[in-house]
């Protein structure tokens, strides 16, 4: 059963610190999304990357986030320096580039910045 | 994308069928209808969609009027693991990859 994963699944940190989230997709599929879901905003699109690729980051604060896809299999989020306002749940999805694509979602990495 | 609009919650019986409308009257042509769900704590889980025919799988059937300007999900026999928040999405196949999930509605099965 392919499903994609997300580590760590819960971080408490304090304000400042580096916050690094991982994402492995699915096997085969080749676009991945970073989305955050909070009771105010719901869910948000951060960025997604198509073949590693980064396609759109828009909805990313640039100045404190960034997203990579060092290889096929993992992709990463990070935020440095960390402010309690990040504190949120951090999804990560991939899907497969052809036809009418879906969207498979990972557990989320829950974060909270003290 | 074509803005949805969905009822903030609905209630439904063990074992009856749920019915989720969603509104989406400035849905254009090449816009297709997705379905997802949140259950509590857990990333969406893709249901189903369609672009104009009905849709049927082994978690639900999707109905789309003629006209595409709304659609219903159907559970046909809910249980107590079907509550969750349902989030009706309209998407361009073309032009991108986002899906823009709104508030949905929250469904709550009761015993």
């Amino acid at each position: 059963d392919a499903r994609v994963t997300q580590t760590p699944r819960h971080k408490v940190t304090e304000m400042g610190q580096e916050v690094t989230m991982r994402c492995q997709p699915i096997l085969g599929h080749n676009t991945v999304f970073w989305y955050r879901q909070t009771m105010m905003q719901g869910l948000e699109l951060l960025a997604y990357f198509r073949n590693r690729a980064p396609l759109d980051d828009s909805g990313m604060p640039k100045d404190r986030f960034s997203a990579e896809m060092p290889d096929a299999t993992l992709a990463t989020l990070k935020i440095q320096p960390s402010e309690p306002r990040d504190s949120a749940v951090y999804f990560c999805a991939s899907g497969a580039q052809r036809g009418q694509e879906t969207q498979y979602f990972g557990p989320g990495t829950r974060l909270l910045v003290l | 994308d074509a803005k949805t609009t969905q009822p903030p919650s609905m209630d439904c019986a063990e074992g009856r069928a749920a019915n989720l409308p969603c509104n989406h009257s400035t849905i254009s042509g090449n816009e297709y209808v997705y379905w997802y769900r949140q259950i509590h704590s857990q990333g969406p889980q893709y249901i189903i969609h369609g672009l104009k025919n009905n849709e049927t799988n082994e978690m639900a059937s999707l109905i789309i009027t003629e006209d595409r300007k709304s659609s219903t999900l159907i559970l046909p026999h809910a249980t107590l693991r079907d509550t969750a928040v349902y989030y009706c999405i309209v998407r361009d196949r073309g032009t991108g990859n986002q899906f823009y999930f709104g508030t949905g509605t929250s469904l709550t099965v009761i015993p």
